[in-house]
């Protein structure tokens, strides 16, 4: 099966910090997510970005597909941007399932 | 509407008990999923259905676990004889796949979750 990889594992930021998380994933996908899960567990669409580059307000994302790798970028953080940050992949033939990675874990500090 | 549902939030049980969790999901959505997760881990595939029929199992699913969704609605997943490292919190997601065949985009909204704590 496909195999997703995230890195950084672990990542602390001072509030108004930028930083970039990376997916690498094993073989080609047609859909690829991402989501942030908040300290009570509940998971958060973010994008869903196969490819191309898409922004939504602080948050940015840009997937390569061809490199198998995919980007999101966080400007000015702040502390409720921490949580663990999910990449996931799929696809379409496997039924929209999606196969997620381990996370980031991102705590930004005041 | 109010997204995914689930229920109970939390369960706590004995070893050897059955549980079942239920999954309300976005009403006009067509595909139910359901996932696991372990503390430190991410999200784990376990089911998935399209309308009432339950297209595809993980290897994870064993066959004490079951899952239905009898009208293509609300999803139950039922966990026979538990066992402690069933201990997880249990997600739902549901979709709306869009456009024809297996092309378009099919995104993910998630329940709170089910947090099985088992003794």
């Amino acid at each position: 099966g496909i195999q997703v990889e995230q890195s950084p594992p672990d990542l602390i930021l001072q509030e108004g910090a930028n930083s970039t998380l990376r997916c690498n994933f094993s073989d080609s996908v047609n859909n690829l997510q991402w989501f942030h899960q908040n300290p009570w567990g509940q998971l958060i669409n973010l994008f869903y970005i196969p490819s191309g580059t898409k922004q939504n307000g602080r948050l940015s994302a840009t997937t390569v597909a061809t490199e198998r790798y995919s980007l999101l970028y966080i400007s000015s953080s702040q502390t409720t941007d921490s949580g663990v940050y999910f990449c996931a992949v799929g696809r379409y033939n496997q039924g929209g399932k999606l196969i997620f990675g381990q996370g980031t874990e991102l705590s930004v500090k005041p | 509407d109010t997204g995914v549902s689930q229920d109970p939030r939390h369960k706590i049980t004995k070893r050897g008990q059955n549980v079942t969790f239920r999954c309300d999901p976005i009403s006009e959505h067509n595909r139910l999923y359901w996932y696991r997760q372990t503390l430190g881990q991410g999200p784990e595939f376990l089911t998935y259905f399209q309308n009432e029929a339950q297209l595809e199992k993980s290897r994870l699913l064993s066959n004490r676990f079951s899952a239905e969704r009898p009208k293509g609605s609300f999803s139950t997943l039922e966990i026979q004889r538990t066992e402690q490292g069933d201990s997880a919190m249990y997600l739902c997601a549901s979709s709306s796949q869009q456009g024809t065949g297996f092309s378009g985009a099919n995104v993910l909204t998630f329940g709170a979750g089910s947090r099985l704590t088992v003794l």
